[in-house]
């Protein structure tokens, strides 16, 4: 079965800086997500890439998938305390005919003032 | 953009009862639902896949007779969690795709269930 694999699981950086998160995954990845999410709530939906080169951007985060597909970071720009929470790759895994869908293991970033 | 709706947002329960946690998509319909467990500080653990009008599957080492999953219609999938105990205490999110394509999943805002 298809796993994704986050790193750093966890980071602290000063307000201001830049920061990267990665998303490994040990299949191709058909559609890869990121999220943020604060602790017991739901979900954020951050960026969608499904082309292998792709990068968008939105504010000051920018995400791109690996021309293999297999791998995607998540990078911030002068981070800011309001980045702070839980990010999550997710991606789409094939499964007996349909498609599944599948988290990595997660980051939880703080950003100190 | 389209919305998954949960209910209840939080429950407490007593040890040995049940519990049945509604997923609702709003405005579209959604032949695909998915149910998740998140333990605290973990990612999400996909537990199964519900389609409609037929039998959930379930992933490997989650117990289809303790969570009980009924997806009736288009917009509606249920979990009930029998017997609960206190270590089924856990945030528990679903999610929908909608039918039209499968790069379009929506998730809902998750339930706090508290087994006491």
């Amino acid at each position: 079965s298809q796993e994704l694999e986050q790193s750093p699981q966890s980071l602290i950086v000063q307000e201001g800086k830049n920061l990267t998160i990665n998303c490994t995954s040990s299949k191709t990845l058909y559609g890869l997500y990121w999220y943020k999410q604060k602790y017991g709530e739901g979900l954020i939906f951050l960026m969608m890439l499904q082309k292998g080169g792709e990068e968008k951007s939105h504010e000051k985060i920018t995400a791109k998938l690996d021309e293999k597909k297999q791998q995607s970071s998540l990078h911030i720009t002068a981070s800011q305390p309001s980045h702070a929470g839980t990010y999550l790759c997710g991606s789409l895994s094939p499964d007996s005919g349909t498609y599944k869908y599948i988290f990595g293991t997660g980051t939880r970033l703080k950003v100190l003032a | 953009g389209a919305v998954v709706s949960q209910h209840p947002s939080r429950v407490i329960c007593k040890s040995g009862t049940s519990v049945k946690i509604e997923c609702r998509s709003l405005d579209f319909q959604a032949t695909t639902m998915f149910w998740y467990r998140q333990f605290p500080k973990q990612s999400l653990m996909l537990m199964a896949t519900s389609n409609e009008g037929s039998k959930a599957t379930y992933e490997q080492g989650v117990e289809k007779d303790k969570f009980l999953i009924n997806h009736a219609s288009l917009t509606l999938s249920t979990l009930t969690v029998t017997s609960a105990h206190p270590e089924d205490s856990s945030f528990y999110i679903c999610s929908a795709r909608d039918r039209q394509t499968i790069y379009e999943q929506y998730f809902g805002p998750g339930t706090r269930l508290t087994v006491t």
